[in-house]
């Protein structure tokens, strides 16, 4: 009954550094998501997947990329953080319907020093 | 006009209370409208979908106005576990396999 699962759950770089954020759901849903969630900015998309090897930019997809090898993994990666890039990440499935119903992950809190 | 907008709040009532809330939203072709709940510090979770002909769960009623192109959220005798951030959701923006998120507005019950 895990849902949708986000490691880490919190993580604090330095500016330069790297790092890959993992996003794992379990209930076969096509469609992946990754969101950023800033004070006063509300949920907004990165990246998103609408199936198994394939990705597609969201709002805010500068600084970040992504890959979808496995249908139930959506990784996020920061290839060089920077400060402007902390921030609550929020990983979300959904069917492949047009409902499109969309479970949240737990959220990562990254820091950029 | 922004894609999804909401007032941001708070909305203070006490307990019992009715409250009501609302989210606009600027494409014409929008499908599917949803609210989701976000408690402080964690994620949203799905608080109801929203038909055409309005539902109703419990203390809760949504309802959707095409023609002015909003959202509600009616939420009955207030608890203080309502307290929240309330988001709306909207398809369509990007394709039909996104969903555009308003800010959320804060609700705040009190005793």
């Amino acid at each position: 009954n895990a849902g949708v699962t986000q490691t880490p759950k919190f993580r604090v770089l330095k500016t330069g550094q790297s790092m890959t954020l993992l996003c794992a759901q379990d209930m076969n849903h096509e469609y992946m998501y990754w969101y950023r969630q800033d004070p006063g900015m509300g949920l907004r998309l990165i990246h998103y997947s609408v199936g198994e090897g394939t990705t597609a930019k969201g709002e805010v997809p500068d600084g970040y990329n992504v890959s979808r090898l496995k249908k139930q993994n959506f990784l996020l990666g920061l290839e060089s953080a920077a400060p402007s890039q902390t921030s609550v990440y929020f990983c979300a499935s959904s069917l492949n319907t047009a409902k499109n119903i969309q479970y949240f992950g737990a959220g990562t809190r990254l820091s950029v020093l | 006009r922004k894609e999804v907008e909401q007032d941001p709040g708070p909305f203070n009532v006490p307990e019992g209370a009715t409250v009501a809330f609302n989210c606009t939203y600027s494409n014409s072709a929008s499908q599917s409208f949803f609210w989701y709940r976000q408690d402080c510090r964690k994620e949203p979770k799905l608080l109801m979908s929203v038909y055409s002909s309005g539902n109703e769960d419990g203390r809760f009623t949504a309802q959707l106005n095409r023609a002015s192109q909003y959202i509600s959220l009616l939420i009955r005798d207030s608890k203080l576990s309502d307290s929240a951030t309330y988001l709306c959701a909207v398809n369509g923006n990007s394709g039909y396999s996104t969903l555009t998120f308003g800010k959320g507005t804060m609700l705040l019950v009190s005793p």
